[in-house]
């Protein structure tokens, strides 16, 4: 079964240090990775997805096919980061997203 | 990329009452999706809407309990019936355009007393 792991619930860092969450998935096809963000009070927004290869807000994720992984990084982290980060994947015909469990990133200033 | 607006934002109610939550794109979409995050968890699909037809649902989800419409492409209503505290969680619709990308609503809140 497709399956997202986020191992990291909670990340804590200083400002200006570099951000990696980590984001494992298993699915046996050809995924579509995406990373969400959650600022407080607002809703769900895509930060990236694998296919555009861009870097929104100074993050980037490359997907490693061999270790079916989709890291999200920062060189150098702002308190407005502070967020809560999902790692999700499109699979199949039906193009279903399924998300890992989140993880709260806190910047320390 | 499509805009949703959901509602309603929040609603408390009665054990053993429904209730219909809405949202509306802004343009036309694909897929749309319904999802339920309950509290401390992830996202998990509880059904893709159809339009004209039935919705798909996801194991351990019933139409019985969500039954879901979708009208047209850019409207489509969950209902949570006979509702328990269980069903406490946040709802979210989701829409999928053209390109791939994937939108969300701002969710409803159910508090189930």
């Amino acid at each position: 079964a497709q399956r997202v792991t986020q191992p990291e619930k909670l990340l804590s860092v200083f400002k200006g240090a570099p951000v990696e969450l980590k984001c494992n998935y298993s699915y046996s096809g050809s995924p579509e990775l995406f990373w969400y963000v959650q600022y407080s009070r607002q809703r769900l927004q895509l930060l990236l997805r694998h296919i555009s290869r861009e870097s929104i807000k100074g993050f980037t994720a490359d997907l490693n096919k061999g270790e079916t992984s989709f890291h999200l990084k920062k060189p150098f982290a702002q308190e407005e980061d502070s967020a809560m980060y999902y790692c999700a994947l499109s699979y199949g015909g039906a193009q279903k997203l399924v998300f890992g469990q989140g993880t709260r990133l806190t910047i320390n200033p | 990329s499509a805009v949703i607006s959901q509602k309603p934002s929040r609603d408390i109610c009665q054990r053993g009452t429904s209730l219909t939550i809405q949202c509306q794109v802004d343009s036309q979409v694909t897929m749309m999706f319904w999802y339920r995050q309950q509290p401390g968890q992830s996202l998990t699909l509880i059904a893709t809407a159809n339009q004209g037809s039935e919705a798909t649902y996801e194991s351990g989800f019933v139409i019985d309990k969500f039954p879901i419409s979708r009208p047209n492409l850019t409207f489509s209503t969950l209902t949570v019936s006979n509702m328990s505290p269980e069903d406490s969680s946040i709802y979210l619709c989701s829409g999928m355009d053209r390109d791939g990308g994937y939108t969300f609503g701002s969710g409803t809140r159910l508090t189930v007393v």
